[in-house]
């Protein structure tokens, strides 16, 4: 099946501080993908769409300038966290998703990166 | 707010029992797709039932959807110890105009089952 991979599986940081997430589709073109994020015993929440090429788009409440997400190439999306507080702690999940057939896609997510801001 | 409902929240069964959760949501769906996550690690995608299904097995795991309730539930028979972890309904929405959709996923049902 199709692969997503993250880099990295987990970081700390210090307050103040950015960090990148990678988001890799190993064995697809993905021009579309996604970026949820799941603070402990919660549910995943969307943030963002990464589009190949274009501009992402952000979901209600999302601070664009804070998280900035890059879609240089059709495999390849990046989450950075810009000056990271305590409170950006979370578990951040990545999806890439894959047309397989006529109009069905599937999502595939990745293994997802454990931020933790002292 | 979250477009998925999970009930219960939490549900703690004996290995062996059957565990029943359901999930509801409030606008029309092209597909409802289940999600198994262990503490602290990804999510393992567990079965996917279209908008036009009523019913899908695989394995232990049956899912049902019924789109005129917007709800549907996920059965896993002959639970094992293994089967512990949290489960989450996730749907994406009818659109027009082509395009990909991010997944709405519903609160999960914590699973504990006692071994």
């Amino acid at each position: 099946g199709a692969v997503v991979s993250q880099h990295p599986s987990w970081v700390i940081c210090k307050s103040g501080t950015s960090v990148k997430i990678e988001c890799r589709s190993l064995d697809f073109q993905a021009t579309t993908m996604f970026w949820y994020r799941q603070f402990p015993k919660q549910s995943l929440m969307l943030m963002a769409t990464s589009n190949e090429g274009s501009k992402a788009t952000y979901e209600q409440g999302v601070e664009k300038d804070k998280f900035l997400i890059n879609h240089a190439s059709l495999t390849l999306s990046t989450l950075t966290v810009t000056s990271a507080h305590p409170e950006d702690s979370s578990f951040y999940i990545c999806s890439a998703w894959r047309v397989t057939s006529g109009p069905n896609y599937e999502q595939y997510f990745g293994p997802g990166t454990r931020l933790t801001v002292t | 707010s979250q477009q998925g409902e999970e009930d219960p929240q939490a549900l703690s069964i004996q290995e062996g029992e059957n565990a029943t959760m359901n999930c509801s949501y409030k606008t029309s769906i092209n597909n409802l797709q289940w999600y198994r996550q262990n503490s602290g690690r990804g999510l393992v995608h567990l079965i996917l039932i279209r908008s036009n299904e009523r019913e899908k097995h695989s394995g232990r795991l049956r899912v049902t959807l019924d789109t005129s309730k917007k709800s549907s539930s996920l059965l896993i028979t002959a639970s094992r110890a293994a089967d512990t972890a949290s489960y989450f309904c996730a749907t994406d929405l009818m659109y027009s105009g082509g395009g990909a959709d991010g997944l709405t996923f519903g609160k999960g049902t914590h699973l504990i089952i006692q071994p």
